[in-house]
């Protein structure tokens, strides 16, 4: 089946540093990849996405690369800011005629940014 | 404004009573799908419909019904309320059932079972 395994947090940061969270993925198919995020008390927000290899979604100056030969995703920003503290989830779509359209989420991962 | 709006957003149940969460949108999406978020599990699909009149069951549906008799509106039942029931339920939709497209996710719903 289809899954999605990101890395463990919770992650704490200070401002301005580099911010990496890994995702990787399986897949029956051809996947569709997604970073949402999820601020305190809110719903889950789209932050980017990517629909096919190589593919480079970006965001608010976040940043990820669908990469089909490691199945990766990884999330990536140069700079963070006390405002990016939130979770942010990793997922994948894949369409079957079938089955319809089930969006598959990792784990979540905490960012804390302190100023 | 445009989006999904999910009702009510706080309620607690006692073990054994029902209760039906709703869930509405106006961006005309065909796609809609119920999520329940637990803490190191993410989010599991539970039921989801791609469009009136269809509904399917997603990873974890049982103890809970769906109809999708308009296009607007999605609601979730949970038929006889337990503790393992406790969550936070969000709502989605989206354009179609491809997913390329991305989700609008509801701003949630907390229930507590007691």
């Amino acid at each position: 089946g289809d899954s999605v395994t990101q890395m463990e947090g919770p992650v704490t940061l200070s401002e301005e540093a580099f911010l990496t969270i890994n995702c990787t993925y399986t897949a029956t198919g051809y996947p569709s990849l997604f970073w949402y995020v999820q601020y305190p008390g809110e719903g889950l927000q789209l932050l980017l996405k990517a629909t096919k290899a190589d593919d480079k979604g970006s965001n608010k100056g976040f940043e990820a690369t669908y990469r089909k030969e490691t199945t990766s995703f990884h999330l990536e920003k140069g700079s963070v800011q006390v405002s990016d503290s939130a979770v942010y989830f990793c997922a994948l779509s894949v369409w079957g005629a079938a089955s319809g359209s089930r969006l598959t989420f990792g784990e979540g991962t905490q960012l804390t940014v302190n100023p | 404004n445009a989006g999904v709006t999910q009702t009510p957003k706080f309620q607690v149940l006692k073990t054994g009573q029902s209760m039906t969460l709703q869930c509405a949108q106006d961006m005309n999406h065909e796609y809609m799908s119920w999520y329940r978020q637990d803490p190191g599990m993410g989010l599991r699909l539970i039921h989801y419909s791609v469009g009136a009149g269809i509904t399917d069951q997603g990873e974890v549906p049982n103890g809970y019904n769906v109809s999708r008799s308009t296009t607007e509106d999605f609601p979730l039942r949970l038929l006889s309320a337990a503790p393992s029931q406790t969550s936070v339920y969000f709502c989605a939709s989206s354009r179609t059932g491809r997913g390329s497209y991305g989700y609008t996710f509801g701003s949630g719903t907390r229930l507590t079972v007691v």
